[in-house]
């Protein structure tokens, strides 16, 4: 089975940073996307990231806040920018290999905003 | 608009028991409904998933059952064991606007603990 993974694991950064994490799948995929789960809480699609053009954002989410690449079929990155401690929460990408709606997630990154 | 209550919030037996989760969704034109347990430190995991032409899916000690009219389905786990213990999430697919994919909303969770 295709493996996905993100980059980095953890971190701990400052307010009014940037992290840009990344999400790594070892085989062409159609559909990637970015959620966010925030401490005990379920998880919320931030946007779809589209290969070659823009991401589709989801209400509540901003491409200043959280821009979003996809420059190819087995990679993409997400920025949480401009951080503050409301940003600490686990961010999951997720991939549809075959377009039929089931996603798997990768190992999630892990963000503790100080 | 789109919404996913899921009941329990906790859920506690003894291993052996059986569990069941269960979710209803808004949305009558949803058509896909996947389970996931998510283990600590962990991402999701797919466990099991049912569309909206079948009633009922097994998998050894899973199965998922749905109903279409009352728009619910449900997560049953037989002869728990505490490997199991874990918070389950179940999700549906909602197609907004007509566009050929939909956006996944997710339930609020179980956390299921087995005891042994």
């Amino acid at each position: 089975s295709a493996v996905i993974s993100q980059k980095p694991s953890r971190d701990i950064c400052q307010r009014g940073t940037s992290l840009t994490i990344q999400c790594q799948v070892d085989s062409q995929v159609t559909m990637m996307f970015w959620y966010r789960q925030q401490p005990g809480q379920s998880l919320t699609l931030i946007a779809t990231a589209n290969q070659g053009s823009e991401a589709t954002y989801e209400s509540g989410f901003v491409i200043d806040k959280f821009p979003i690449s996809r420059p190819n079929l087995t990679f993409s990155t997400l920025t949480v920018s401009n951080m503050s401690p409301e940003d600490s929460s686990i961010y999951l990408c997720s991939v549809d290999f075959w377009g039929m709606n089931e996603q798997y997630f990768g190992p999630g990154t892990r963000l503790t905003v100080t | 608009g789109e919404n996913v209550e899921q009941h329990p919030s906790t859920l506690s037996v003894q291993e052996g028991d059986s569990a069941v989760i269960k979710c209803t969704y808004s949305d009558s034109a949803s058509n896909y409904f996947p389970w996931y347990k998510q283990e600590l430190g962990k991402g999701p995991q797919l466990i099991i998933d049912i569309r909206s032409n079948v009633g009922e899916k097994k998998d050894q000690r899973i199965a998922v059952t749905l109903n279409k009219t009352a728009k619910h389905f449900s997560l049953h786990i037989t002869e728990t064991q505490p490997e199991d213990s874990a918070v389950y999430f179940c999700a549906a697919i909602f197609n907004a606007g007509g566009t050929s994919y939909g956006k996944l909303t997710f339930g609020q969770g179980t956390i299921l603990t087995v005891h042994p």
